[in-house]
């Protein structure tokens, strides 16, 4: 079945560091992959996403590329803000355009230090 | 725009009591519907997702069930709670047809089973 792993943290920089949160997934047919963030006591928000390979997500400063030969989508910002501070979700969705659900890794909580 | 409402937003419930949580969702016609539980440090687990009203597709088995009476209208329920339903239900929807896959996600009701 499909299945997503990333990092689980807590991941804790300082303000202006680089951001890597790894993330790698299992899946049988050709997925999308999308990144979700969720801030303290909100829903989750679309973040970035991707539909294919070799494909790069990008918004708000955050990048990820879908690399099949490895199987990631690793995300990525280059200086990151206390604003950024929130746990965020890799997922991928195998379902052809189907109604099935996304399947998500178990989260990556992120503590940005002024 | 569409918008995605959850209520309540808060619920604390004693154990073997009953629930019925209330997803809509405005200015989309015939969304894919699903039902998320994110419990404390663990991933997103779908529950429920609906292509219809009264079309459901259970994901897991448990003590919950979920009806769609309308086609904006997604509402979760139970006759009889557990300690172990405590969590973050989330609901989302995605846009048909075939092909659109990005899943947009309401604030969340917290539930708690004293």
């Amino acid at each position: 079945g499909n299945s997503v792993t990333q990092m689980e943290g807590p991941v804790t920089l300082s303000e202006e560091a680089f951001l890597t949160i790894n993330c790698t997934y299992t899946a049988t047919g050709y997925p999308s992959l999308f990144w979700y963030v969720q801030y303290p006591g909100e829903g989750l928000q679309l973040l970035l996403k991707a539909t294919k390979a070799d494909d790069k997500g990008s918004n708000k400063g955050f990048e990820a590329t879908y690399r099949k030969e490895t199987t990631s989508f690793h995300l990525e910002k280059g200086s990151v803000q206390v604003s950024d501070s929130a746990v965020y979700f890799c997922a991928l969705s195998d379902s052809g355009g189907g109604a099935d659900g996304l399947t998500f890794g178990k989260g990556t909580h992120l503590i940005i230090q002024p | 725009s569409q918008t995605i409402h959850q209520w309540p937003a808060t619920l604390v419930q004693p154990v073997g009591s009953p629930l019925s949580l209330e997803c809509t969702v405005e200015g989309t016609s015939n969304p894919n519907l699903y039902w998320y539980r994110q419990a404390a440090g663990r991933g997103l687990q779908l529950l429920f997702y609906s292509v219809g009203i009264g079309q459901i597709s259970s994901e897991v088995p448990q003590n919950l069930s979920a009806s769609r009476p309308q086609d904006r209208q997604f509402i979760l329920s139970s006759k009889k709670l557990l300690l172990s339903d405590s969590g973050f239900y989330l609901c989302a929807w995605s846009a048909t047809p075939h092909g659109e896959e990005t899943q947009y996600f309401g604030p969340g009701t917290r539930l708690l089973v004293l």
